[in-house]
């Protein structure tokens, strides 16, 4: 356990769907990452909060959109999603200052049909 | 803009052999290096981190890894794996400008046969 959590753990969602997900971390930490794990690529960052402001945009398209309500949790909002969306969403967390270890949370393994 | 490169994307080995697991890197400024470790259906977990200083880090579960800045490398070794060994590994590089923003390479899955 690494004190993040994201959910839920899986998620089958159709082209017109809205879905969030969520993750929470109860480690004290200031700064809150989206990762997107696709088969085959590498890991790819999408957004970074730290103390709740937003100072990461990676290119992500529009149709994910983050929120950061506190330093305690970050959802990503996720709508009109296509099919080479389907990956592995990871949320991470750490201090927020450089060299920082990052936590991971489990993810979430997101299917678009 | 900094890239990393692991250059097997699997390594199957026999229990207590010795393992390397690749990593280059490419930046024109000076970095930090990670090694992280997924295993199956969970999160990454820090393995092991060069900052500065001696060049042969020692991390957790018995890994270590050696920073060479004239190959550009951050080879991951171990002298004698176990089953419980199996699983992703990931090398990251951030630029020591650049906060806590990490490039990944694309993974190593080591498979550790009994």
């Amino acid at each position: 356990e690494t004190g993040v959590t994201q959910t839920p753990r899986h998620l089958v969602m159709g082209m017109t769907n809205k879905k969030s997900l969520k993750c929470e971390q109860h480690l004290g930490h200031n700064a809150m990452y989206w990762y997107k794990q696709s088969a085959k690529k590498p890991l790819e960052l999408m957004f970074v909060y730290n103390f709740k402001e937003q100072t990461e945009n990676n290119s992500v398209p529009s149709r994910f959109s983050p929120e950061c309500p506190n330093s305690s949790h970050l959802f990503l909002h996720l709508h009109t999603l296509q099919p080479e969306d389907s990956a592995l969403y990871l949320c991470a967390s750490s201090q927020g200052g450089f060299n920082e270890k990052l936590f991971f949370g489990s993810g979430t393994q997101l299917s678009v049909l | 803009a900094q890239s990393v490169t692991q250059l097997d994307s699997q390594v199957p080995v026999f229990e207590e052999a010795p393992v390397e697991l690749r990593c280059n890197y490419s930046s024109s400024v000076s970095v930090y290096l990670f090694w992280y470790v997924q295993y199956p259906n969970q999160g990454l977990q820090l393995l092991l981190k060069y900052l500065s200083g001696s060049t042969l880090v020692k991390g957790i579960n018995g890994f270590e890894a050696e920073f060479n800045k004239s190959q550009t490398s951050f080879h991951l070794r171990k002298p004698s794996v176990h089953i419980s060994d199996t699983a992703e590994y990931f090398c990251a590089v951030s630029e020591r400008d650049a906060g806590n923003m990490l490039t990944f390479g694309g993974g190593t899955r080591l498979m550790v046969k009994p």
